[in-house]
């Protein structure tokens, strides 16, 4: 199977940063990468897929990057409504694993 | 509107079973594959299981193959998780969702492929204790 992990776990940060979030495939999942945001007590929100694809609605501030194991996700800005948990998941094989998660918090 | 509720969560005791259900309404249900993701407290998201448009193909975590099995009704446009042998550690909120399909323009057509889940419901509540 495929594992997924994130770095770092926290990101201690204030408004108006620029946030960066790593994501490593254990093997290469081409660009079968998806990014989500959650906040407390919510369902997962779909950000970006295909590792850079920007979903509807979402702002352009969120962006994706990476191909291969190693995938970024950056906020240009980062707004107050933007402290939550993002994750990162696989559709390479019908095993969609998840990766750990990175909180995003307030500094 | 586009939407997916769960129900059928509740307590159960080690060793029990029960049904989750998901109701999807707003879009082509039979034309979606759909996944439950489930979350124990304070812990991150677990990918469970997904199923194709039809039925015929169906995955699994390791950790539930053999005691789950999910299952839907495009007429109904329900998808099902039938969980037996339930542990402490199935303990969740558990989520359906729909996996997002995309065009692909390739060399030689098109191809309809998947990566992400795009439409999520509120998630049931699933403890098992004594």
């Amino acid at each position: 199977d495929i594992q997924m992990t994130q770095s770092p776990s926290t990101l201690s940060v204030s408004v108006g940063d620029r946030v960066t979030i790593s994501c490593r495939a254990s093997q290469s999942i081409g660009s079968w990468l998806a990014w989500y945001q959650q906040k407390p007590g919510k369902a997962p929100k779909l950000l970006i897929y295909r590792a850079s694809t920007l979903e509807s609605g979402v702002p352009s501030r969120f962006s994706g990057s990476g191909s291969g194991t190693e995938f970024t996700l950056t906020i240009s800005s980062l707004q107050p409504d933007d402290f939550a948990i993002y994750y990162c998941q696989h559709s390479k094989s019908y095993f969609r694993t998840f990766g750990q998660g990175t909180k995003v918090e307030i500094k | 509107e586009v939407q997916l509720v769960e129900s059928g969560g509740g307590l159960v005791q080690p060793g029990g079973s029960l049904r989750l259900s998901c109701e999807a309404s707003g879009f082509t249900f039979s034309n979606y594959w759909m996944s439950w993701v489930r979350q124990a407290p304070g812990k991150g998201l677990e990918w469970v299981a997904n199923i194709n448009q039809d039925g015929s193909d169906k995955y699994y975590v390791d950790s539930v193959k053999g005691r789950f099995t999910l299952s839907r009704d495009n007429a109904r446009n329900s998808l099902y998780l039938q969980m037996n042998s339930l542990r402490v550690e199935d303990t969740a909120v558990y989520y359906c969702a729909r996996e997002k399909q995309f065009l692909e323009y390739l060399l030689y057509g098109t191809k309809t492929s998947y990566c992400g889940m795009d439409v999520w419901g509120q998630g049931t509540t699933v403890t098992v204790s004594s």
